[in-house]
């Protein structure tokens, strides 16, 4: 399958560490991305290739793979953090897939 | 400065048509798969379709098979997509978005790794 799943909505307190998890068959032979997105913007991407992070993108941002399950790990959550967070991967024909998306609420 | 701008929405009636483009700079765009994700209002991602940079190999999301084609013009930097037979369900913002290789152990892998801004397609009567 090529489905990719995601917890719709997770909350942090300020400050403190969060994971998001994204799951999928696919992620056993493909790398994940994940994108950020804040109301009335398009994604931006935070983390590729399962744990590369782009410079611009702050070192609180981590990201994991193994197996069927990837995740993206804020530590020390700011409130600019608050946003929708999709993991993005490929099935073996070639067709792309994102998750349903992570709602992230800090609180 | 790399930039994706995206044209072509607007306001069509169920079964109407529509092309969108998106106009590539910035880049060496032969080089570069290019993607299209929409958006529904209030919903997630949706992966439409992608093209490689030669145009030789497209891919579509099968539940839009047959009513979707993306092609791509090099010479003019610009990827289209155009949408036939149009549903109320299409109604979303349609992103064109740039996909990077990376080099990893056992080959390559590709991320999208910029977005254009989006152009909203509406379908209604």
């Amino acid at each position: 399958s090529s489905e990719l799943t995601q917890d719709p909505a997770v909350s942090v307190a300020l400050g403190q560490t969060v994971k998001i998890t994204c799951q999928g068959d696919s992620l056993r032979s493909y790398y994940v991305s994940w994108y950020q997105q804040k109301p009335g913007q398009a994604p931006l991407l935070v983390i590729y290739g399962k744990t590369n992070r782009p410079s611009e993108i702050p070192d609180r941002f981590s990201g994991f793979s193994s197996g069927n399950t990837a995740s993206l790990t804020i530590t020390g959550a700011q409130a600019e953090d608050e946003a929708d967070y999709y993991c993005n991967s490929r099935d073996s024909s070639g067709k792309r897939v994102f998750g349903g998306g992570t709602k992230l609420t800090v609180l | 400065e790399v930039q994706l701008v995206e044209s072509g929405g607007g306001l069509v009636k169920p079964g109407g048509s529509l092309r969108l483009s998106c106009a590539a700079s910035g880049f060496t765009f032969s080089s570069y798969n290019m993607n299209w994700v929409r958006q529904a209002p209030g919903q997630g991602l949706d992966w439409v379709s992608a093209i490689r940079g030669s145009g030789t190999s497209v891919y579509y999301a099968d539940s839009l098979k047959g009513r979707f084609t993306i092609s791509r013009d090099n010479a003019k930097n610009s990827v289209f997509l155009e949408i036939n037979s149009l549903r109320v369900e299409d109604t979303a913002v349609y992103y064109c978005a740039r996909e990077v290789p990376a080099a990893a152990q056992d080959g390559y892998y590709y991320f999208i790794d910029v977005w254009g801004e989006g152009t909203t397609v509406t379908v209604s009567s």
